[in-house]
């Protein structure tokens, strides 16, 4: 079974620092794994996504992240935060009944001015 | 513009009451997905389709149908037999249909926030 796991519920950080939200995931195949973002009351936007080609993903925005087989882990990171950032964010792995996406609980960025 | 719109935005309604959420796409999406969100909770799915005239459950589907008669439109109705539906309701479609959601990306709309009064 597939599962996924946001090990932090709330992050804080100042802006002009780095950013790292963790994800670990559980698959029994390779996973295909995605980081959206959501801003207040809107829906969710795709950040990046991992399908098994190069382990370092970039995404939109500045943010990245490395899949790391090892470690089951999917972290998601970004040199420098801005104030714009600050948002929740779901790592998400495929999988699932039917194949469908689990969402993680989501980790909410605060970016301190 | 290409895109999901959901409406209405808001929406109240008093307990017994069915209410139904709107979903419309203009991406030539094949599959169409609802989710419903709550406050430390992820987002869970409700009902999915992949084509026309055709939908499944996902893991929270009780107390909610839905229908596909047209490509474009993936209605989501919330009835009285929803024990607690205060909630964020979300729509996505995905291009390229397809029996899983593997490599795809889904296109989420901005969501109705409905609250039982």
């Amino acid at each position: 079974a597939q599962s996924v796991t946001q090990l932090d519920s709330h992050v804080s950080v100042s802006e002009g620092t780095p950013v790292l939200l963790r994800c670990n995931y559980s698959s029994s195949y390779s996973p295909s794994l995605f980081w959206y973002v959501q801003h207040p009351n809107k829906g969710l936007q795709l950040l990046l996504k991992y399908t098994s080609a190069a382990t370092l993903v970039k995404g939109i925005n500045g943010f990245e992240a490395e899949f790391k087989k090892s470690e089951t882990s999917f972290h998601l990171t970004k040199p420098s935060a801005h104030m714009s950032d600050a948002a929740e964010y779901f790592c998400v792995v495929s999988g699932g009944s039917q194949g469908n996406l689990i969402f993680g609980k989501g980790t909410k960025l605060s970016v301190k001015p | 513009d290409g895109g999901i719109t959901q409406s209405p935005k808001y929406l109240f309604r008093k307990e017994g009451q069915n209410v139904t959420l709107s979903c419309e796409q203009n991406l030539n999406h094949d599959a169409m997905y609802w989710y419903r969100q709550d406050p430390g909770q992820g987002l869970r799915l409700i009902y999915y389709s992949q084509i026309v005239n055709d939908f499944q459950k996902g893991d929270i589907a009780e107390g909610y149908s839905v229908s596909r008669e047209k490509k474009e439109s993936f209605p989501l109705t919330v009835t009285s037999a929803q024990k607690n539906p205060t909630a964020f309701y979300l729509c996505a479609s995905k291009g390229r249909g397809g029996l899983v959601l593997q490599a795809g990306e889904l296109f989420f709309g901005e969501g109705s926030r409905l609250t039982v009064l």
